[in-house]
């Protein structure tokens, strides 16, 4: 079946810094990908996709790419600020026959940023 | 603005008794999901529905009910056979469940048995 495994959270860092969440992915026949994010108290909201191998989606400084070949989707950002802190998720929809769109969630990184 | 509305946000309810959230959409989106989140985990499937007046299970869909009457509304009910219902649900939209669309989502609605 498929699954999607995110790096473990919670991370910490100072405004500025460099920010890499690792996701790695397992599916049948070839998936697009996601990367959603979660404020406080609040719902999903889709934040970068990418639908087939090497695209990169790109969205407020946030880039990750298709990288079919080590099934990954990694999210990185070059200079986070507070207002990123949140808890991000990465998702695959592999929907082929009576998928009918579900996706498939990797557990959530917490993102603390400090000033 | 089109989106997609739930109802209430905070929910309580005692042991035994059901309950339904609500979950609207002006998107006019074929697809529509439900969702369970709890505290470190995923999103996990509960139920969703395709086109109206059909639904199918998704991977915890015990204890929990769906109607998909009209082309906007997706009800959730949580019956008293839910062994441990407390926990953040969310509703979902979707175009037409391709592989490349977008799923929506909701605010939410959290769930609290007392």
């Amino acid at each position: 079946g498929n699954s999607v495994t995110q790096m473990e959270g919670p991370v910490t860092l100072s405004e500025e810094a460099f920010l890499t969440i690792n996701c790695t992915y397992t599916a049948t026949g070839y998936p697009s990908l996601f990367w959603y994010v979660q404020y406080p108290g609040e719902g999903l909201q889709l934040l970068l996709k990418a639908t087939k191998a090497d695209d990169k989606g790109s969205n407020k400084g946030f880039e990750a790419t298709y990288r079919k070949e080590t099934t990954s989707f990694h999210l990185e950002k070059g200079s986070v600020q507070v207002s990123d802190s949140a808890v991000y998720f990465c998702a695959l929809n592999s929907a082929g026959g009576t998928s009918y769109g579900k996706l498939t969630f990797g557990q959530g990184t917490i993102l603390t940023v400090h000033p | 603005d089109g989106g997609i509305t739930q109802s209430p946000k905070y929910l309580f309810r005692k042991e035994g008794q059901n309950v339904t959230l609500s979950c609207e959409q002006n998107l006019n989106h074929d697809a529509m999901y439900w969702y369970r989140q709890d505290p470190g985990q995923g999103l996990r499937l509960i139920y969703y529905s395709q086109i109206v007046n059909d639904f199918q299970k998704g991977d915890i869909a015990e204890g929990y009910s769906v109607s998909r009457e009209k082309k906007e509304s997706f009800p959730l009910t949580v019956t008293s056979a839910q062994k441990n219902p407390t926990a953040f649900y969310l509703c979902a939209s979707m175009e037409s469940g391709t592989r490349t669309d977008t799923q929506y989502f909701g605010p939410g609605t959290r769930l609290t048995v007392l």
